[in-house]
């Protein structure tokens, strides 16, 4: 099974720390994806990666950026966290363009609350 | 992508099979439909997708009606641990927009002892 991992399940975190969320998953895929979902709202995508060091905005960048260095590891870095940044945070990936489209595998999820 | 409409709740006794039904009555030919869960505090979980034949895995089956305008989710003897909120999803399989997954309301499904 794929396996998708986030560092941490709960964060608290004061306004204006700059935070890191890690993800990393195990089976060579090759997109990933940072989402957050809030009541009302879905899911909402931040960045996404496509390869190894490339990166793209999703519909909501601002406030937040990414690296990935390693085709499995994607972070999310809050610069300033501030507390409309509470949310939960997803982390998912799939295979490449070129391999049959079996759907995104998610992580569990961190919930990060800015205080 | 298409938009996607689901009733906002169902009901289930433990045992008995979960029919879920989406519409999707704007699906284009390229598009296919998908079905993820979320169990609560956890991250959404893929089930099964398909483009236009029904399909079949371990956890679920799909049923795709022949004009595509709908479709049912069917868990053939749900459990309690099924009890969460299920997305049906209508998108292009990779193209320019991979990476916007749309989630709507769902369907909030308990299943009852």
């Amino acid at each position: 099974d794929v396996k998708v991992t986030q560092s941490s399940r709960y964060l608290v975190k004061r306004t204006g720390e700059k935070v890191f969320l890690e993800c990393v998953q195990d089976m060579d895929h090759e997109n990933m994806f940072w989402y957050r979902q809030d009541p009302g709202l879905g899911l909402r995508l931040i960045y996404f990666s496509y390869d190894v060091k490339m990166k793209e905005k999703g519909d909501i960048p601002e406030g937040y950026s990414v690296s990935r260095e390693k085709k499995e590891r994607f972070s999310l870095i809050l610069e300033s966290a501030s507390t409309n940044q509470t949310s939960m945070y997803l982390c998912a990936s799939r295979p490449g363009q070129g391999i049959p489209n079996y759907g995104y595998t998610f992580g569990s999820g961190t919930r990060l609350t800015v205080v | 992508d298409a938009k996607t409409t689901q009733p906002p709740s169902m009901d289930c006794a433990e045992g008995r099979a979960a029919n879920l039904p989406c519409n999707h009555s704007t699906i284009s030919g390229n598009e296919y439909v998908y079905w993820y869960r979320q169990i609560h505090s956890q991250g959404p979980q893929y089930i099964i997708h398909g483009l236009k034949n029904n399909e079949t895995n371990e956890m679920a089956s799909l049923i795709i009606t022949e004009d595509r305008k709908s479709s049912t989710l069917i868990l053939p003897h749900a459990t309690l641990r099924d009890t969460a909120v299920y997305y049906c999803i209508v998108r292009v399989a990779g193209g320019t927009s991979y990476g916007k997954l749309t989630f709507g309301q769902g369907t909030i499904l308990t299943v009852h002892p």
